[in-house]
């Protein structure tokens, strides 16, 4: 089955600079790629997402790039914001974004003001 | 629109009880999942159903684990008996046509 590696575990920024998380997928087959901050006690929340037919995408401040060739992808915040502390979990599914998820095991980000 | 909702949000039970989770997905969506969070560590998906159908329970362990979803609408996840590496956040997630919306998970600690 899929198997979706996500470093690094802890990031820690100063606020204002950018974070970057990156996750690699291990099937081929897999065409959607979801990122979700969770926060505490929180369920976790879709922040963005991209699909294999497109190469990066962005949403104000965020932005995911994936190399489908190397089976790997990214997240971008820039301007990072104290309220930007959370957990952030990508994950990796074959099909829509109702099929199952592949979920990495995530990375804590702290923004020091 | 409402969001998925769960409860009880906290359970503390001895290894060996039961216990069961209650899910309410969003109004309309066809598809709902039950996920296990142990901490520090991703969801995994534990059963997927389209409406009151089974898509995948591959990863459920079926000796202990059991979930239905009546009707096509709530649904509930049984653990019987738990043991105390069933200690988790159990998340339920639904999902229309697009992205999966979570609920706020109930937090098991098994004693």
């Amino acid at each position: 089955g899929e198997n979706v590696e996500q470093h690094p575990s802890t990031l820690s920024v100063q606020e204002g600079d950018s974070a970057v998380i990156k996750c690699t997928y291990s099937d081929s087959a897999s065409n959607y790629f979801p990122w979700y901050k969770q926060e505490l006690g929180k369920g976790p929340q879709l922040i963005i997402d991209i699909r294999s037919n497109v190469g990066e995408k962005k949403d104000q401040r965020i932005a995911v790039t994936l190399n489908k060739t190397a089976k790997h992808f990214s997240l971008h915040i820039t301007e990072t914001q104290p309220e930007d502390s959370a957990v952030y979990f990508c994950a990796a599914s074959i099909g829509n974004a109702g099929n199952m998820l592949t979920f990495g095991g995530g990375t804590r980000l702290m923004v020091k003001p | 629109e409402a969001g998925v909702a769960q409860s009880p949000r906290y359970k503390i039970i001895e290894k060996r009880q039961s216990v069961a989770f209650w899910c309410n997905p969003i109004s309309g969506h066809a598809t709902l999942y039950w996920y296990q969070q142990i901490l520090g560590q991703g969801p995994k998906l534990l059963i997927q159903f389209q409406n009151n159908g089974v898509v995948d329970d591959s990863q459920l362990p079926k000796d202990r684990f059991s979930a239905e979803r009546l009707k096509g609408v709530d649904s509930t996840l049984k653990i019987q008996p738990a043991k105390l590496e069933d200690s988790a956040v159990y998340l339920c997630a639904s999902s229309g046509f697009n992205e999966q919306f979570f609920g706020p998970g109930t937090r098991l600690t098994v004693l």
